[in-house]
């Protein structure tokens, strides 16, 4: 079955640091997201993103956040200087399009470690 | 603020039994529901959708659904050690969901023993 995969696994930073987490969705899935889940906290949306465009997002994702399909397969989020609460696991999903019931599908995450 | 509202547990049942998990929201135009199972350390896994009144059954899962109460249910029967986990309710505000925020519960962790 296809899935969505995430890289990497697990990601150490110092604060004010930048990182990108990748992601591959589904080959053809159309829209595509990121969420994520402080931990023992909920997961909480941060962006959707669907033909090149954001197309919404939370009060979470300002500024220190962007999204990016570089290519034909990859969609990512760049958080610039990371900060200490920026630690959490970092859920990409991806769903395939706008007829009918389309759930999404969650990859395993990346758990990012901000120090 | 949209509000998706569990009670976090544990709920703690016997093996063969029947867990209920129960879920509020505060949103009244929603109109897709999900409920997804998280193991710890993971990430969520689709169990049921529901978008009409009633009940959806799949399975040992039954997901019931009250709009008029703001109100959606997990019946999991027969309940198995495997199904421990923590169960998430989402909600979204369209029926078809696509590109917008999914807004997730905090979600009731379900213990099954043996």
């Amino acid at each position: 079955e296809p899935e969505v995969t995430q890289t990497p696994s697990h990601q150490v930073t110092q604060m004010g640091q930048e990182v990108i987490l990748r992601c591959v969705p589904i080959s053809n899935h159309l829209y595509f997201y990121w969420y994520r889940q402080i931990l023992g906290q909920k997961v909480e949306f941060l962006v959707s993103f669907y033909n090149n465009e954001i197309s919404e997002k939370s009060e979470i994702f300002d500024d220190q956040f962007s999204v990016e399909r570089p290519d034909g397969s990859n969609f990512t989020l760049k958080i610039r200087s990371t900060k200490l609460e920026d630690s959490a696991m970092y859920f990409c999903a991806s769903s395939y399009g706008d007829r009918g019931h389309s759930p999404l599908h969650f990859g395993n995450g990346t758990r990012l470690t901000v120090t | 603020q949209k509000e998706v509202e569990q009670n976090s547990g544990p709920l703690s049942v016997p093996e063969g039994a029947i867990a209920s998990l129960n879920c509020t929201y505060s949103d009244r135009v929603s109109q897709s529901f999900f409920w997804y199972r998280q193991y710890s350390g993971k990430s969520p896994e689709l169990i049921m959708s529901i978008y009409s009144n009633g009940d959806k059954e799949d399975g040992r899962f039954t997901a019931q659904l009250n709009k008029a109460s703001q109100y959606v249910s997990l019946l999991i029967r027969d309940s198995q050690p495997s199904d421990s986990a923590t169960y998430l309710c989402a909600v979204n505000r369209l029926a078809n969901q696509a590109g917008t925020a999914l807004i997730f519960g905090k979600g009731t962790t379900l213990s099954v023993s043996s």
